[in-house]
Parts: C-alpha cells; sequence; structure tokens
C-alpha cells in the first residue's frame, strides 16, 4: 500500500504552458513535505512543507502544502523545455528518523 | 569536490563478486543514506546513519552491508548479489534528521548484476 500517491504519472505538455502536479499520502504525524527535481540521476531538493496552507515560492516554481485534505501540489508556470524531469514528493515520515517515504513520482515532458 | 560524490558511476558485477560502492559528502552533514533506485519504483531507503551510529535498517538482505567510519564517508558493500538488485543506488546527506531534513543526493551508482 503507496503511503505517498503521486499524478498523473506522467504529463506531456508544451513551453508556455502551466502545469499542476499532486501529491496526495495516508500519514498524519509526519515532520514535513519535500519536492525535488531528478533530471538524470541525483534527485535535487526543490521546497519543504511544514505548514498548510503557506505558499513557498521559486521563480516560476510554487508548492502549497493542505494538511486537512492530505495533499500538496507543485505548480510549475509558463514551462519550459528544461522543466522536464521526474519530479517527487517524499514525507519526513515520523516513524523513524531520518525516515524520507518517496512516492513514484511525475514525469513530466515539456515539447518546444 | 564539493557535495556529494559517488564511487563508481557504473558497476557490472556477476552474482558471486564482492564490492563496494562508496559515498562522500563535503558539507559537513552528520547523517548520511543509502537509497535505491529500481525502474517504476519509488525511491526505497535502505540505510540511515546518524552521527555514524545506524538507526534504521528497514529489514535489506543481509547481502547489503553499510559501513559509515565517519560523518563524511559512508560505504555499501555488496556481496552475492541478485539480478534482481540491479538498480540506480543513490547516497544522500543531510544536517540532522529532524523537522527539515533537507537531503542533498549524490548522483548515483548504476549497478548491474548479471
Amino acid at each position: 500500500e503507496d503511503k505517498v500517491v503521486q499524478s498523473p504519472l506522467s504529463l506531456v505538455v508544451h513551453e508556455g504552458d502551466t502545469v499542476t502536479l499532486n501529491c496526495s499520502y495516508e500519514v498524519t504525524n509526519f515532520r514535513s513535505l519535500l519536492w525535488y527535481k531528478q533530471e538524470k540521476k541525483a534527485p535535487t531538493f526543490l521546497f519543504m512543507l511544514t505548514s498548510s496552507g503557506i505558499e513557498k515560492k521559486s521563480g516560476r516554481l510554487s508548492s502549497i502544502l493542505d494538511k486537512k485534505e492530505l495533499f500538496s501540489i507543485l505548480n510549475i508556470t509558463a514551462t519550459q523545455t528544461g522543466d522536464s524531469a521526474v519530479y517527487l514528493c517524499a514525507l519526513n515520515y515520523g516513524g523513524s528518523q531520518g525516515n524520507l517515504i518517496f512516492g513514484k513520482g511525475t514525469k513530466l515532458s515539456v515539447k518546444p | 569536490e564539493t557535495g556529494v560524490t559517488q564511487t563508481p558511476r557504473h558497476l557490472v558485477m556477476g552474482m558471486t563478486n564482492k564490492k563496494s560502492l562508496k559515498c562522500e559528502q563535503h558539507l559537513g552533514h552528520n547523517a548520511m543514506y543509502w537509497y535505491k533506485q529500481s525502474a517504476k519504483k519509488p525511491l526505497e531507503l535502505m540505510f540511515v546513519y546518524s552521527l555514524e551510529e545506524r538507526v534504521e535498517n528497514n529489514s535489506v538482505p543481509s547481502r547489503f552491508s553499510p559501513e559509515c567510519p565517519n560523518s563524511s564517508h559512508l560505504f555499501l558493500h555488496l556481496h552475492t548479489l541478485q539480478p534482481e538488485d540491479s538498480a540506480l543506488y543513490l547516497c544522500a546527506s543531510s544536517q540532522g534528521t529532524g523537522i527539515g531534513n533537507e537531503q542533498f543526493f549524490g548522483p548515483g551508482t548504476r549497478l548491474t548484476v548479471l
């Protein structure tokens, strides 16, 4: 049973489109929710969310957490081909120290 | 070198071989992790070392043996692996394991077991 579910699993858009990636989860006693971007090998950190309703923003990317409805979204506006990657959502799970539970990721392809 | 480095980047081994993966972090962190990434599966946490003590095992088979001689270095010793162990093995580090736990990943080792 997956604790972290990301949707869609894959997405193809054209440059300039806006996309919304979803991450839903089951557990409530987690410390934080993190978003990563994985292009070739190493995931790179994007955002850490701990509080519900507070948007984190970095350039064209933004993310928000809804602890009541148990989900988070990652928005990318004015997409570029360089945004093509797998976007991973992870819960910093309270069960064990340092235990990150990852979703399967959303593969985003941005076409010129 | 900065960040988190891993060697080798690619490894092909037979089922009877013994090999080791190496990870080094230059960020002054005190926690290090091994993850396994298989095709179409989520990243799976294998081991956590915090302040050089192992705090999580997650029932990984004994053919994987971690070693953390100090806070900057982490090894994964491999022996008598199976073809299904073929995957990308990622190392990560963080400053503590608490609320933030922003983990920085290395480039990974692509392992193929024949």
